[in-house]
């Protein structure tokens, strides 16, 4: 079974588009979150939810939305993709704020 | 405010060598620490994990660190590497609100 699962895995779209990317987890978790890793590795959390209540938003365009419809689920909505969105999106999820996460396999969007 | 340094962008180690990693974290309280490994085209898999009580904490594969509150360190080490091995290796310090990453290191094992 997988824990923390994401779809798509890949996502090749043009600038101007609007994409969503969905996760769920399996663990029972209260919190999760979407990271954003770049092409040098860096890992930025962008978003996370405790028990569908958004706690983290970290300097995000908000052409960047996350939605948590419940405490299993946190989908990313991106609107007006532009070039620089390019990354692998991460989602993850943890027992609460204070515990380890546990990460997705990623999602590769690139855009064009 | 936390943060995490990771000394060496890049390592490379024989196989059967010592593997070290260094970080270095700055937390206004109390840390929790923890050691995420990525493999190629993966998500990030936890290696080990402090937060209270014992300061050497062993993980998987072998890994095990050590938390110096005076150094504010947690490096990782295993005692003999392995072509497995290679990746790319994170360290995170949480305030117990989020988790903060290094830039990470790569691990190239040589045969």
């Amino acid at each position: 079974d997988t824990a923390v699962s994401q779809t798509p895995k890949y996502l090749v779209t043009q600038m101007g588009n609007d994409k969503s990317i969905k996760c769920e987890q399996n663990l029972g978790h209260d919190t999760m979150y979407w990271y954003k890793q770049d092409s040098k590795k860096f890992l930025k959390i962008m978003f996370s939810y405790n028990n569908k209540e958004l706690i983290i938003n970290e300097t995000v365009p908000n052409r960047f939305s996350p939605k948590s419809p419940d405490k299993a689920h946190l989908n990313l909505h991106i609107n007006s993709l532009e070039l620089g969105d390019s990354a692998v999106y991460f989602c993850a999820s943890s027992r609460n704020r204070a515990y380890e996460q546990y990460f997705g396999p990623g999602t590769r969007l690139t855009v064009t | 405010a936390q943060s995490v340094t990771q000394l060496g962008s890049h390592v490379s180690v024989s196989e059967g060598a010592l593997v070290l990693l260094r970080c270095n974290y700055s937390s206004s309280v109390p840390p929790y620490l923890f050691w995420y490994v990525q493999y190629p085209n993966q998500g990030l898999q936890l290696l080990l994990k402090y937060t209270t009580g014992a300061t050497l904490v062993k993980g998987i594969n072998g890994f095990e660190a050590e938390f110096k509150k005076s150094e504010t360190s947690f490096h990782l080490t295993k005692p003999s590497a392995h072509m497995s091995d290679a990746a790319e290796y994170f360290c995170a310090v949480s305030d117990q609100n989020k988790l903060s990453f290094g830039a990470g290191t790569t691990v190239t094992v040589r045969a």
